[in-house]
C-alpha cells in the first residue's frame, strides 16, 4: 500500500491565485483530514471527511474548500491564495473517529 | 490558548539514554490520546496511543503514560536511539472525528 499520496510537493504562488492540493489514500479509510502546521506550531485542523460525500469545517477553515466524491480522494482548493496561507499542508485518513491518523508527507505553500 | 501543550520545547539526551516527553491537556472530556513522530519533511508518524481507561500502555521501546487527575501526558522512550530525534506530538480527540494538536517537543539525542 502506498498509503496517502499528497501532490504537488512543493508549490509558490502569487497572491490571488488558485490551486488543488490533491490528496489520495489506498487503505479504504472512510475519514480523511486537511491539516496545515505553520512554523515551530502544531497541526490545525482545515476540513475533514467522514466519508463520501460528508464534508465539515475544522479549526481553520477559511479560504478553503474541499470535495470528497470517492472514498479515496479528498482534494483541498485555494481559490483566492493569500500570504496568511503560506504553510505545509498535511492529508491524513482514517479507519474510524478514534483511531490513529495516518499522515501523507505534505505539501510545502508559499505565497508571495 | 491551546489545550493540549508541552513543558519542554527542546530536549536534549544521551544516546542509550531514556527520554520522557510531557504534554498536558485541559479538557477533562478527551478519551483518546495519541503521540506522533515528525522527522524533517515527512508527515507526523504515529508511535502509539491510549484510551482514557488505560494508565499505561506500552510498546516496542516507547511508553505512554496518563494520569487523568492532573491531565498530563508522558512518552517514554527506552534506550534512545540517533533515529529516535524528531519532534513529538501528543495530540487529543478534544471533540468528536477532530484531533487537537501540541507545539511539539523537539528531541535531539546526542551520540
Amino acid at each position: 500500500n502506498a498509503g496517502v499520496t499528497q501532490t504537488p510537493k512543493f508549490r509558490i504562488l502569487k497572491i490571488g491565485q488558485s490551486m488543488t492540493l490533491q490528496c489520495t489514500q489506498d487503505m479504504n479509510h472512510n475519514y480523511m483530514y486537511w491539516y496545515r502546521q505553520d512554523p515551530g506550531m502544531g497541526l490545525k485542523l482545515i476540513y475533514y471527511s467522514v466519508g463520501a460525500g460528508i464534508t465539515d469545517k475544522g479549526e481553520v477553515p477559511n479560504g478553503y474548500n474541499v470535495s470528497r466524491s470517492t472514498t479515496e480522494d479528498f482534494p483541498l482548493r485555494l481559490e483566492l491564495a493569500a500570504p496568511s496561507q503560506t504553510s505545509v499542508y498535511f492529508c491524513a485518513s482514517s479507519y474510524g473517529q478514534d483511531s490513529p491518523l495516518h499522515f501523507g508527507n505534505g505539501t510545502r505553500l508559499t505565497v508571495t | 490558548g491551546e489545550s493540549v501543550g508541552l513543558h519542554l520545547p527542546t530536549l536534549s539526551v544521551q544516546e542509550g539514554d531514556n527520554s520522557i516527553i510531557n504534554c498536558a491537556y485541559s479538557n477533562s472530556a478527551s478519551d483518546y490520546f495519541i503521540w506522533y513522530k515528525q522527522e524533517s519533511g515527512k508527515g507526523p508518524q504515529f508511535i502509539i496511543d491510549i484510551r482514557s481507561n488505560m494508565d499505561k500502555r506500552q510498546g516496542q521501546r516507547v511508553t505512554v503514560l496518563l494520569n487523568k487527575t492532573v491531565k498530563h501526558l508522558s512518552l517514554q522512550i527506552a534506550a534512545t536511539q540517533p533515529g529516535d530525534s524528531a519532534v513529538y506530538f501528543c495530540a487529543e480527540n478534544r471533540a468528536s472525528y477532530q484531533l487537537t494538536f501540541g507545539k511539539g517537543t523537539k528531541l535531539s539525542v546526542i551520540p
